[in-house]
């Protein structure tokens, strides 16, 4: 699977939009690019995945560049809960894929 | 979404006794199972995959008589941790993939041993 650079830390106000980059230059075609979060002392909740369009749903956006190179993942109000590890995960396509987690961002959001 | 659970949540146990930590997949049937743990601060670290009906599949470092793991049916699989040792405490948690895949892996709340 391809690695994954994400920045160690990032803050956010609370109520504006959080943006996390993530840099996945060596992607392969059959790719899918995976972001999940981690709360401290929990298991990893999924947020949404995408292999080449953009991708929306109830937690987040995921914009993906034309080149797939890297990616975005956008919460577009943060809240106070959303404070958590975000990890973004290159994974190829099939049930039993693996997911390998990379050492993702700390993401605060400040009052 | 799809619910895994693990059980238990915690477990603390003495050196050199072995542990059963169980993940079930509740709302689905999952042919495969993975296994992970992390160490504090650090990111999660595959330990296995587990097929239903099958052996597991090992990641290289993992040594698979102390980390014993079974998945007797498509809503179960379990990971004993034995003759553990202090080195062993840790948090480990199960993902399940859904038969019916949409590319969703879900992740159980995990269970944190600590070994005495």
């Amino acid at each position: 699977d391809a690695k994954t650079t994400q920045p160690p830390s990032m803050d956010c106000a609370e109520g504006r939009a959080a943006n996390l980059p993530c840099n996945h230059s060596t992607i392969s075609g059959n790719e899918y690019v995976y972001w999940y979060r981690q709360i401290h002392s929990q298991g990893p909740q999924y947020i949404i995945h995408g292999l080449k369009n953009n991708e929306t749903n109830e937690m987040a956006s995921l914009i993906i560049t034309e080149d797939r190179k890297s990616s975005t993942l956008i919460l577009p109000h943060a809240t106070l809960r959303d404070t958590a590890v975000y990890y973004c995960i290159v994974r190829s396509g099939g049930a039993t894929n693996k997911l390998i987690f990379g050492t993702g961002t700390l993401l605060a959001v400040q009052p | 979404g799809a619910v895994v659970s693990q059980h238990p949540s915690r477990v603390i146990c003495k050196s050199g006794t072995s542990v059963k930590i169980e993940c079930r997949s509740l709302d689905f049937q999952a042919t495969t199972m993975f296994w992970y743990r992390q160490f504090p601060k650090q990111s999660l670290m595959l330990m296995a995959t587990s097929n239903e009906g099958s052996k597991a599949t090992y990641e290289q470092g993992v040594e698979k008589d102390k980390f014993l793991i079974n998945h007797a049916s498509l809503t179960l699989s379990t990971l004993t941790v034995t003759s553990a040792h202090p080195e062993d405490s840790s948090f480990y948690i199960c993902s399940a993939v859904n038969l019916l895949f949409t590319g969703e892996l879900f992740f159980g709340e995990g269970s944190r041993l600590t070994v005495l």
